[in-house]
């Protein structure tokens, strides 16, 4: 799977969109671009993930250039409880009987501030 | 709650002491992984199951480490002779299988060896 690239911390004002981008330079065809976060102390938590096409749920925005090499995922409004670590995670689709399990990286902290 | 579960939230033990988990997967879902999670590091892969097979361990478990998933549904994650290495926040994520394969991670286990 695709190697990403996050900035370590961001900061972002409470009620204001937060971007956060993800580089994956190496990324294949076939791959996708999951994004999870993770809130202090809880299991990861699923927000969006895309192949080409940007994409939009009630949670978040992703945003994937033409190329692929990247991509960034947009938190409309954020509040306070969005302060987490977000991970950036390219995978290869899944098959029958294969493990595709999720290679996580260091991940951006996202602090969102009053 | 239909979400992944996971018990116990947290366990203390003693150095050399045998541990085991539990992981109630989301009813559907076919796969489930374990993941180990130490402190301020990413989730790392262990173990897999589609259905009851284990499909796919991870070099991270070592031969003190056993998973099975009796009938395709719950899953244990026993750890035997505990290590203080063993300390750790341990994971389970089920999904259902195909291309694009969405893993549901559970709150998790914290375990500390003393």
């Amino acid at each position: 799977d695709a190697k990403t690239t996050q900035p370590t911390s961001m900061d972002c004002a409470e009620g204001r969109a937060a971007n956060l981008p993800c580089n994956h330079s190496t990324i294949s065809g076939n791959e996708y671009v999951y994004w999870y976060r993770q809130i202090h102390s809880q299991g990861p938590q699923y927000i969006i993930h895309g192949l080409k096409n940007n994409e939009t749920n009630e949670m978040a925005s992703l945003i994937i250039t033409e190329d692929r090499k990247s991509s960034t995922l947009i938190l409309p409004h954020a509040t306070l409880r969005d302060t987490a670590v977000y991970y950036c995670i390219v995978r290869v689709g899944g098959s029958a009987g294969s493990a595709r399990q999720l290679t996580f990286g260091s991940g951006t902290q996202l602090t969102v501030l009053p | 709650d239909t979400g992944v579960s996971q018990d116990p939230r947290h366990k203390i033990t003693k150095r050399g002491q045998n541990v085991t988990f539990r992981c109630d997967p989301i009813s559907e879902h076919n796969r489930l992984y374990w993941y180990r999670q130490t402190l301020g590091q990413g989730p790392e892969f262990l173990t897999y199951f589609q259905n009851e097979a284990q499909l796919e361990k991870s070099r991270l478990l070592s031969d003190r480490f056993s998973a099975e998933r009796p009938k395709g549904s719950f899953s244990t994650l026993e750890i035997q002779r505990t290590e203080q290495g063993d300390s750790a926040m341990y994971l389970c994520a089920s999904s259902f299988g195909r291309t694009e394969e969405t893993q549901y991670f559970g709150p998790g286990t914290r375990l500390l060896v003393l």
